[in-house]
């Protein structure tokens, strides 16, 4: 049964600094991984999406990196500012499915 | 494009009662879903559709029913509510014509709805 795991639950870190999240995964039998981004009592906003025969896909300040044989996605933000504090979702689609199985999330504070 | 919007936004219900979320989309997607967001648990998908007229069970389907009778609407409905059922519902929709193709799957979500039962 696949299961994702994110760590840590929660991060603060002062505005400025690069940072990254991580994601792990129990079966490297992915379709692809997607990142998301929560705000507070909002929906999912997609961020990145990586297909399994990628190794990375970047956005702006984001950067998200996926090595499927060892089960690992990292997603990369550099410079980060108070307004990306948000929760951030990582999820995997298992090959041959639409559904999305997603981790828990890391709950991001940037401090100004 | 309104994307994908969810009816209503809040609700509180009292044990027992009924009631239908909806979900609807304007962007000819094909695959839609719905899924529960609770605190420690991350989001679980509890029942999706590959196609108008077709239904499938996900991850946490007791206690809720769906109904997919035009493509761009996807119902979610709860005949007897119980107070574990007091979550965030999410819906989503997703286009799997690309799948295969190296075109990107992604999954579009609702805004949610915040279901109370008491």
């Amino acid at each position: 049964k696949q299961e994702v795991t994110q760590i840590p639950a929660a991060l603060s870190v002062p505005e400025g600094e690069n940072l990254v999240l991580n994601c792990s995964f129990t079966d490297s039998a992915i379709y692809n991984l997607q990142w998301f981004r929560q705000d507070p009592g909002k929906g999912l906003t997609s961020l990145l999406l990586i297909q399994s025969s990628q190794r990375e896909q970047t956005s702006g300040r984001l950067n998200a990196s996926l090595d499927k044989s060892s089960g690992r996605s990292t997603l990369y933000i550099a410079a980060s500012q108070p307004g990306d504090s948000a929760t951030y979702l990582c999820a995997v689609r298992p090959s041959n499915t639409g559904k999305l199985i997603f981790g828990q999330g890391t709950t991001l504070q940037v401090k100004p | 494009n309104a994307g994908v919007t969810q009816t209503p936004k809040f609700r509180v219900l009292k044990t027992g009662q009924s009631m239908t979320l909806l979900c609807a989309q304007d962007m000819n997607h094909e695959y839609m879903y719905w899924y529960r967001q609770d605190p420690g648990m991350g989001l679980r998908l509890i029942h999706y559709s590959v196609g108008e007229g077709t239904t499938a069970k996900g991850e946490v389907p007791d206690g809720y029913n769906v109904s997919r009778l035009k493509k761009q609407n996807f119902l979610l409905g709860l005949e007897s509510a119980a107070p574990s059922q007091t979550s965030v519902y999410f819906c989503a929709s997703s286009d799997p014509s690309r799948l295969g193709t190296g075109g990107l799957d992604e999954q579009f979500f609702g805004p949610g709805t915040r279901l109370t039962v008491l």
